[in-house]
């Protein structure tokens, strides 16, 4: 899978919007963006993803760049409860999700 | 919404010794997957299934470790002699197709002592 850069650590304010970014620089046309989240002490939790156009869900907004190559995860309003790791993770459906080190985002209220 | 349920939540276990930690993946999904987090590391995969068979495999899926879906419903794994290296979260996670998201389980918490 092609590689992708994450800030290791993020953090914002309750009740602010979020915005994660992803850098994939050699993401290749059939890649399609998925994003998943890791609350403390749970499993991964699928969160959104898209291949070309942005994309918006109950959870978050993702915005695709226009060449492909970053993507960011928008969180409309964090609450406590989005205090997570955040992988940012390309695959084209050959292989499994490969998860990086993500984002932790800490959320202050 | 459905679930992905995993037991049991934790287990202890002597070196050596047998494992197998189960998985109830999500009744319409296809696509069966093994991950594991060594504490304070990465989500790594083990081992993907599909149509009762392996699709793919990782490094760490050594001759030690062995899936199975007994039934139609269950999907195990199973550690034949484990090792204190082997102490980590077990994570079962299911798709229904391929790119559609993966739903995980809550993980068992596997110690090896």
């Amino acid at each position: 899978d092609a590689k992708t850069t994450q800030p290791n650590s993020m953090e914002s304010n309750e009740e602010e919007p979020v915005h994660l970014p992803c850098n994939h620089s050699t993401i290749s046309g059939t890649d399609y963006i998925h994003w998943y989240r890791q609350l403390p002490s749970q499993g991964p939790e699928y969160v959104i993803h898209g291949l070309t156009s942005n994309v918006n869900n109950r959870m978050a907004s993702l915005a695709i760049a226009e060449d492909r190559k970053s993507s960011t995860l928008i969180l409309h309003r964090a609450t406590l409860r989005d205090a997570a790791v955040y992988y940012c993770i390309l695959n084209s459906g050959n292989t499994p999700l490969v998860f990086g080190k993500g984002t932790r985002l800490s959320v202050i209220a | 919404e459905p679930e992905v349920t995993q037991t049991p939540s934790h287990q202890v276990t002597q070196m050596g010794q047998e494992v197998i930690l189960r998985c109830v993946p999500i009744s319409n999904h296809l696509y069966f997957y093994w991950y594991r987090q060594i504490l304070g590391q990465k989500v790594e995969f083990l081992v993907s299934f599909y149509n009762n068979e392996i699709s793919e495999k990782s490094e760490i899926f050594d001759d030690q470790f062995s899936v199975e879906r007994p039934d139609g419903s269950n999907f195990t794994l199973k550690i034949r002699s484990t090792k204190l290296e082997d102490s980590a979260m077990y994570f079962c996670a299911s798709s229904r197709r391929v790119l559609y998201g993966y739903t995980f389980g809550s993980g068992t918490r596997l110690t090896v002592v």
